[in-house]
């Protein structure tokens, strides 16, 4: 059964502090792992990430993916208020038609101001 | 460009009635999917559609849960005779038809309490 796993699933820092959020997977017919930011709404799309060692950045947030290890970490830098959410990642596989989600159970960041 | 739309965004029944959401697409997208958030639990993947077709209903429980995707309108997943266990929140995505890598854009989803 394909699984997503996400550590830790919880986290609190303060403003302006860095983290670092970790997704492993095991998924046959990996096709690519995708990041979404999670609030009391719906879940909204970051990076979608393909390619092993190929970070890809949006402001204070970045995304890297180890297809070897099977692993994808995002960080946020200089973290502030507005980046409290649910962070969920998300592993793509595709077999003949089928383009599901695998979704790991999200990592719950609290920025205290 | 209008994102995903669901509606309702609340829905409250008692158990044994039909519960009915609505999924409408970003325009240009013909692909639907729909997932189930339990409380605690991540997003867990439903059915795939594409326009009158079902490509992949994996994720969906065996009875009672159906879905469609008509040629005109809305894509609707129907749950007949709720039970408690089907309280949950219930997304749908859309993604653009023709692409091999696309991200997946999600509605603000359905809210389903079952009483």
């Amino acid at each position: 059964e394909d699984k997503v796993v996400q550590s830790p699933l919880s986290l609190v820092v303060h403003e302006g502090d860095t983290v670092t959020l970790n997704c492993s997977y095991e998924v046959t017919n990996f096709r690519s792992l995708l990041w979404y930011k999670q609030e009391k709404k719906a879940p909204t799309f970051l990076f979608m990430l393909t390619s092993s060692g190929i970070e890809k950045k949006s402001g204070r947030l970045s995304s890297i993916l180890d297809k070897k290890e099977l692993f994808s970490i995002l960080n946020i830098t200089a973290t502030q208020t507005g980046d409290s959410a649910v962070y969920l990642c998300a592993a793509h596989n595709s077999g003949g038609s089928n383009y599901k989600l695998t979704f790991g159970k999200g990592t719950l960041l609290t920025v205290n101001p | 460009n209008a994102g995903v739309m669901q509606n309702p965004r609340h829905l409250v029944r008692r158990r044994g009635q039909e519960a009915r959401l609505r999924c409408s697409p970003m325009k240009g997208h013909s692909h639907v999917y729909w997932y189930r958030q339990l409380p605690e639990e991540g997003l867990k993947f439903m059915v795939y559609l594409q326009k009158e077709n079902i490509i992949d209903e994996s994720g969906m429980p065996k009875e009672r849960f159906s879905a469609e995707f008509p040629k005109e309108g809305p894509s609707i997943l129907r749950i007949q005779q709720v039970v408690r266990g089907d309280s949950a929140a219930y997304f749908c995505a859309s993604s653009p038809s023709r692409s091999l890598y696309n991200e997946q854009f999600f509605g603000p989803g359905t809210r389903l309490t079952v009483l």
